[in-house]
């Protein structure tokens, strides 16, 4: 059964600042993975999606990463803004459907 | 392209009531999921719809949930004798049929059972 872990579970940050966050699948099987964003109370916005073939992915000030055979993606958020606070959930394609983890809070300070 | 639009955003109910909730994907999508969300989790797969046939329905489905897609477009999730353990936020998205299946989520339902 594919599990999916986001660490951390929360994130302050000034704002200006560069950060990572991570994300840790069980199962490497997986087509493809995908970021998202959700602002409270609100649905989820597609951020980027890698194809399993594919190391890493680049839109704007974001950049993620896939390292399929360690199980792990990093998301990449250059000189935050406090426009940047939200929660972001990675999700791994495993057949049909997406397995999520719980998501990073992040909060970024003006 | 509108989006995928989820009626209604809000929806409470007293526990044994019946709810229904509205899907409309993005027009040509022939891929529909539905996910339900508790506070502080990510999302949980609930059913998948390619075109109008329901191919997979995940455990967290019980028998009082019930999902159709009737001519492939919109979606309607039911549930019936609804239990407070059913609050959560109920959310659709769909994916293009060909290309990398990058799923769109809609702003979800909102379900407060009382």
């Amino acid at each position: 059964k594919q599990e999916v872990t986001q660490i951390p579970a929360a994130l302050s940050v000034p704002e200006g600042e560069n950060l990572v966050l991570n994300c840790s699948f069980t199962d490497s099987a997986i087509y493809n993975l995908q970021w998202f964003r959700q602002d409270p109370g609100k649905g989820l916005t597609s951020l980027l999606l890698i194809q399993s073939s594919q190391r890493e992915q680049t839109s704007g000030r974001l950049n993620a990463s896939l390292d399929k055979s360690s199980g792990r993606s990093t998301l990449y958020i250059a000189a935050s803004q406090p426009g940047d606070s939200a929660t972001y959930l990675c999700a791994v394609r495993d057949g049909n459907k997406l397995v999520f983890g719980a998501g990073t809070i992040l909060r970024v300070k003006s | 392209d509108t989006g995928v639009s989820q009626n209604p955003r809000h929806k409470i109910t007293k526990r044994g009531q019946n709810v229904t909730f509205r899907c409309d994907p993005i027009s040509e999508h022939n891929r529909l999921y539905w996910y339900r969300q508790t506070l502080g989790q990510g999302p949980e797969f609930l059913t998948y719809f390619q075109n109008e046939a329901q191919l997979e329905k995940s455990r967290l489905l019980s028998d009082r949930f019930s999902a159709e897609r009737p001519k492939g477009s919109f979606s309607t999730l039911e549930i019936q004798r609804t239990e407070q353990g059913d609050s959560a936020m109920y959310l659709c998205a769909s994916s293009p049929r060909q290309g990398t299946w990058e799923q769109y989520f809609g702003p979800g339902t909102r379900l407060t059972v009382t």
